[in-house]
């Protein structure tokens, strides 16, 4: 089945520790794009890719940083410098047209 | 530049009942829109969307959207309400830069 995979759906780190987020598309996208979900603030977009080995920065990119060296992955890493980490994290891809996205389960990060 | 209000955080119908959900729009240029829908602790699932073409759009699970350039609306619709839409909504236009700019959700509630 094509999709977007996330990994680990819930994840516990501590405070000062850096931890990456795992985000898997086998819909051959050339887009993809991470956000961060908090409780009535809807979804912010962290950072977003467009093509291999390439991405810019999103709304509130401070604190997290990202790769794409496939066109498959997209990890995301929230650093130590991250203030409020504790958030649910959401993947997306997009095709060619660039319209629609699609999401993938979500990682729901906890630190303490 | 763009950006989404969507009207009421609770919404609250009894089941059977008309379900609408509010979203006003503000884009720069012509506007793609669309709804998704989220399930607790699960990823975003699209609904519909409208990329210029017909103004009725018509999307999974019995729910619609109407596009009114006039009003700057796109409210989704679904004539009698489940148990099993219990949710919360998005509605989000893509800006200039195929990014999303997602309002800040609506929860449906349905009532036995």
């Amino acid at each position: 089945d094509g999709g977007i995979t996330q990994s680990p759906k819930y994840l516990f780190r501590k405070e000062g520790q850096n931890v990456t987020l795992s985000c898997e598309q086998n819909l051959n996208h050339d887009a993809m794009y991470w956000y961060r979900q908090d409780p009535g603030q809807g979804l912010r977009l962290i950072y977003y890719s467009q093509i291999v080995n390439d991405f810019q920065k999103g709304d509130i990119a401070e604190g997290y940083s990202v790769s794409r060296e496939k066109k498959e992955s997209f990890p995301l890493t929230v650093t130590s410098a991250q203030k409020n980490p504790t958030a649910f994290y959401l993947c997306a891809s997009s095709g060619e047209t660039g319209y629609e996205q699609y999401f993938g389960p979500g990682t729901r990060l906890t630190v303490t | 530049a763009q950006s989404v209000t969507q009207l009421g955080s609770h919404v609250s119908v009894s089941e059977g009942a008309l379900v609408l959900l509010r979203c006003n729009y503000s884009s720069s240029v012509p506007p793609y829109l669309f709804w998704y829908v989220q399930y607790p602790n699960q990823g975003l699932q699209l609904l519909l969307k409208y990329t210029s073409a017909a103004t009725l759009v018509k999307g999974i699970n019995g729910f619609e959207a109407e596009f009114k350039k006039s009003e700057t609306s796109f409210h989704l619709t679904k004539p009698s309400a489940h148990m099993s839409d219990a949710a919360e909504y998005f509605c989000a236009v893509r800006d200039s830069s195929y990014k999303l700019i997602f309002g800040s959700g609506t929860r449906l509630l349905v009532r036995p």
